[in-house]
């Protein structure tokens, strides 16, 4: 099955700091969704972006389908920005037809130093 | 707020015990899907409905089930509750059936099973 790699696993940043997070997959992907997990356990959608790329504030994400990767870009870093940061991604060949089919990578940990 | 409701936020019960989780999906959204989370196994994708109809399984125990509401809302029910069955339990919802859509997830249910 496609695997989805994921760097750095851990991330020790400093406030103000920016910071590129990698989502490598080795298959042809029709889904590809950036989540960040906080400290107290939610898990919020930052992005859907199977391709191309997409602004949301100090947050950016491309992806780049025909070489398998996306990057996830944090600027000016602040302390709220702690916890986990999923990539998961949907194999194009997805015989289920489901998004509970989404292959979620081990994440990268992010801490933020004040 | 991602706009998916999950009641109770912490559930606290005995092994053997059967307890039933309730998720309200973002207004709109057709599909709704189950995920386990525990530290050891990730996030575990366990079933999804479709406007009311099972639609994908997952990893789902047989002592486990679910089902989707008319109006949209969905329950988890777990039964003959084992230690190993305490985790974090989210709720995630999908316009249609979700393929093309991004995967929005509540704030989940915190099980401890003593």
């Amino acid at each position: 099955g496609i695997q989805v790699e994921q760097s750095p696993p851990d991330l020790i940043l400093q406030e103000g700091a920016n910071s590129t997070l990698r989502c490598n997959f080795s298959d042809s992907v029709n889904n590809l969704q950036w989540f960040h997990q906080n400290p107290w356990g939610q898990l919020i959608n930052l992005f859907y972006i199977p391709s191309g790329t997409k602004q949301n504030g100090r947050l950016s994400a491309t992806t780049v389908a025909t070489e398998r990767y996306s990057l996830l870009y944090i600027s000016s870093s602040q302390t709220t920005d702690s916890g986990v940061y999923f990539c998961a991604v949907l194999p194009f060949m997805n015989y289920g037809g489901s998004q509970g089919n989404l292959i979620f990578g081990k994440g990268t940990k992010l801490s933020v130093k004040p | 707020d991602s706009g998916v409701t999950q009641t109770p936020k912490h559930l606290i019960t005995a092994t053997g015990q059967r307890v039933t989780l309730r998720c309200s999906p973002r207004s709109g959204d057709l599909s709704v899907y189950w995920y386990q989370q525990s530290l050891d196994q990730g996030l575990q994708f366990l079933i999804q409905y479709y406007n009311g109809e099972e639609r994908a399984k997952g990893n789902i125990l047989e002592r486990f089930s679910a089902q989707q509401f008319p109006d949209l809302h969905s329950e988890l029910n777990l039964s003959s509750l084992e230690l190993g069955d305490s985790a974090l339990y989210f709720c995630a919802s999908s316009a249609g059936q979700g393929l093309g859509s991004p995967l929005h997830f509540g704030n989940g249910t915190r099980l401890t099973v003593t």
